[in-house]
């Protein structure tokens, strides 16, 4: 149980264009939803967190104008970076939690590269 | 905010020796978790930790948590090359604060 998928799984852009990454939970109903980037050889750092019907909740130095979420559903969150840059390029990995205990089951991660 | 960080960053063990990874953390929480990462792969839960003095093992893999000294550590006996990954740390804080990671390769 408490499988969570990403599509796409890797995405190439032109500088630019917008990009939608689809979070699902497959299995669970989840309540939170935690989007977080990753560059090569670093730790994850959380973007930001939603629930659903709300507003997202983004972190210092994060855009909100530039990425975009959506949590739509307890099952479906999008991230969508709009007029991607090549610093945008980065790993993407969706968490979701579902009970009060909080623990995080994380998607498989997209991969954007933005040339 | 709350500070998590590993020790040590890069660890080179042998196939068969043992070593422990440590979690320090900068406050007060009561739930930790460990995760390994293999190389463009998202995240695999290992352990999860949910009280003082909690011990979890599987396989090889052994953690523990002492949330008086905030420290987690999380040990390998007779290391294999398949344990070779990046493992993380994160605790719970009203948010996921993860550690730096530690990316551990076992050499046969």
């Amino acid at each position: 149980g408490a499988v969570v998928s990403q599509h796409p799984s890797r995405v190439i852009c032109k500088s630019g264009t917008s990009v939608k990454i689809e979070c699902r939970s497959l299995d669970f109903q989840a309540t939170t939803m935690f989007w977080y980037r990753q560059f090569p050889k670093q730790s994850l750092m959380l973007m930001a967190t939603s629930n659903e019907g709300s507003k997202a909740t983004y972190e210092q130095g994060v855009e909100k104008d530039k990425f975009l979420i959506n949590h739509a559903s307890l099952t479906l969150s999008t991230l969508t970076v709009t007029s991607a840059h090549p610093e945008d390029s980065s790993f993407y990995i969706c968490g979701g939690s579902r009970d009060s205990y909080n623990e995080q089951f994380f998607g498989p991660g997209t991969r954007l590269t933005v040339l | 905010e709350l500070k998590v960080e590993q020790n040590p960053l890069f660890l080179s063990m042998q196939e068969g020796k043992n070593y422990t990874i440590y979690c320090n953390y900068s406050t007060t929480s009561d739930r930790l978790y460990w995760y390994r990462q293999d190389p463009g792969k998202s995240l695999e839960s290992l352990f999860v930790l949910l009280s003082n003095g909690a011990v979890k093992q599987e396989g090889r893999l052994m953690a523990s948590l002492d949330t008086k000294a905030r420290l987690s550590t999380l040990h390998i006996t007779a290391a294999v090359h398949d344990l070779s990954a990046t493992y993380f740390c994160a605790v719970d804080g009203n948010q996921f604060y993860f550690g730096t990671g530690t990316s551990l390769t076992v050499i046969p």
